[in-house]
């Protein structure tokens, strides 16, 4: 098994740029989510969905969408790209709720100039 | 008070020392609390649950005192791979089961 894979690995943006970080699990997680990892902030969770389908948001939602197509798949798309943005993004699964064991991939560093 | 409070050091110990992080919490309705590992620019991963009566993984002991509002985790016997940052979780209230709650981390080193 892969786990959970996370692409790209390192990104630059512009201001203004949109682009969709990837996130894919095949241990059939039925939840996903996101996160972002900043210093002095910790783990702040943006969205998260409890099966394909459904999507919720987070504690930090602005400037990004999710969507769940499938059981595997759980893109994060940012919009319009700002430098607040800038930050270490995290998408996690586990099986069957959120309350669990969170399998990580690997991060996509982003920077927003 | 953060909802989930932790010193965040570094604790700088010499290898074979016993170290000890204490993790407090506001919400003394928390369920679920856990301690996770996180190396230096990866990805975190989870140590150990914390269970009410206490358990130990190992080198790893991890307690849960509910009338304090904190856990805590202890590291016997440390060893120079031990050094990373470790965040403790806390799960959020009933009926919010998605909510999982995070600390900022420990960082600690362990030094030859």
């Amino acid at each position: 098994n892969a786990g959970v894979t996370q692409t790209p690995k390192f990104q630059v943006l512009k201001t203004g740029q949109s682009m969709t970080l990837q996130c894919a699990q095949d241990m059939n997680h039925e939840y996903m989510s996101w996160y972002r990892q900043d210093p002095g902030m910790g783990l702040r969770l943006i969205h998260y969905s409890v099966g394909a389908g459904i999507t919720d948001q987070g504690e930090v939602p602005n400037g990004y969408n999710v969507s769940r197509s499938t059981t595997e798949d759980f893109p994060l798309r940012l919009l319009s790209a700002a430098p607040s943005q800038t930050s270490v993004y995290f998408c996690a699964s586990s099986y069957p709720r959120g309350g669990n064991e969170q399998f990580f991939g690997p991060g996509t560093r982003l920077t927003v100039l | 008070r953060k909802e989930v409070e932790q010193d965040p050091g570094p604790f700088n110990v010499p290898e074979g020392a016993t170290v000890a992080f204490n993790c407090t919490y506001s919400n003394s309705a928390s369920q679920s609390f856990f301690w996770y590992r996180q190396d230096c620019r990866k990805e975190p991963k989870l140590l150990m649950s914390v269970y009410s009566s206490g358990n130990e993984d190992g080198r790893f002991t991890a307690q849960l005192n509910r009338a304090s509002q904190y856990i805590s985790l202890l590291i016997r016997d440390s060893k120079l791979s031990d050094s990373a940052t470790y965040l403790c979780v806390v799960k959020g209230i009933a009926g919010n089961n998605r909510k999982l709650i995070w600390g900022l981390g420990t960082s600690l080193a362990v030094n030859p």
